[in-house]
């Protein structure tokens, strides 16, 4: 079946830009998941949502990062104002019980 | 603050022969534990979970867990070059907000030599 899909795969933003990133989860999965991974290092947690509810945003690192989920599928990442230290990998997951599932993730590069 | 502590390796096997894959969490309440493998330039993907104390085996994979050392590990049999990748662990503990998100270690990348 369809896995967690992610748009666009690469994005390069001028440092100030906005960005969106989408997440389409695996049909039916409940809980989503987003997480940041540098270059050399494990993903960071970012955000969780159980259908539209956000109940989780503690691992977002600024107020410049939003996510939404308004109708309890796709989910979108936006990033105001870009900066350079926002360059990373931005993964997505979904997940139905324990185990999350990872998206190809999103690879953005702020110059 | 949650930590999970992986040695970055290198570490280089030889085609065919064991590779061992360690990793230590710092939160004692932790409930889950996964290795991903993630190819360069691609997505974790994952290999095996465990739950409880002791082995869990799965063709060539076996993850092992004791939660009294607070260490989880991963053996790979007959390792191939394919096999070639980072693993990467992650331990899962319900947040306060009752979210069951993973904290990941830096990762080990593994080198199968042919």
């Amino acid at each position: 079946g369809a896995g967690v899909s992610q748009s666009p795969r690469y994005k390069v933003a001028k440092r100030g830009q906005d960005v969106a990133l989408r997440c389409d989860p695996i049909s039916g999965h409940v809980s989503l998941f987003w997480y940041q991974q540098a270059l050399g290092q494990g993903p960071e947690f970012l955000t969780y949502f159980q259908n539209e509810a956000q109940l989780d945003k503690s691992g977002l690192p600024s107020d410049r990062f939003f996510a939404e989920r308004p109708e309890g599928s796709v989910s979108t990442l936006k990033i105001q104002r870009t900066q350079q230290e926002d360059s990373a990998v931005y993964l997505c997951a979904s997940s139905d019980g324990e185990t999350q599932y990872f998206g190809p993730g999103t690879r953005l590069l702020v110059l | 603050q949650k930590e999970v502590e992986q040695n970055s390796g290198p570490l280089s096997v030889p085609e065919g022969a064991i590779a061992s894959l360690n990793c230590t969490y710092s939160d004692r309440v932790s409930q889950s534990f996964f290795w991903y493998r993630q190819y360069s330039g691609k997505s974790p993907e994952l290999i095996m979970s465990i739950y409880s104390n002791g082995d869990k085996e799965d063709g060539r994979f076996t993850a092992q867990l004791n939660k009294a050392s607070q260490y989880v590990s991963l053996l790979i049999r007959d390792s191939q070059p394919s096999d070639s990748a980072t693993y990467l662990c992650a331990v899962n503990a319900i947040s306060g907000a009752g979210s069951y998100q993973l904290t990941f270690g830096k990762g080990t990348k593994l080198s199968v030599i042919p």
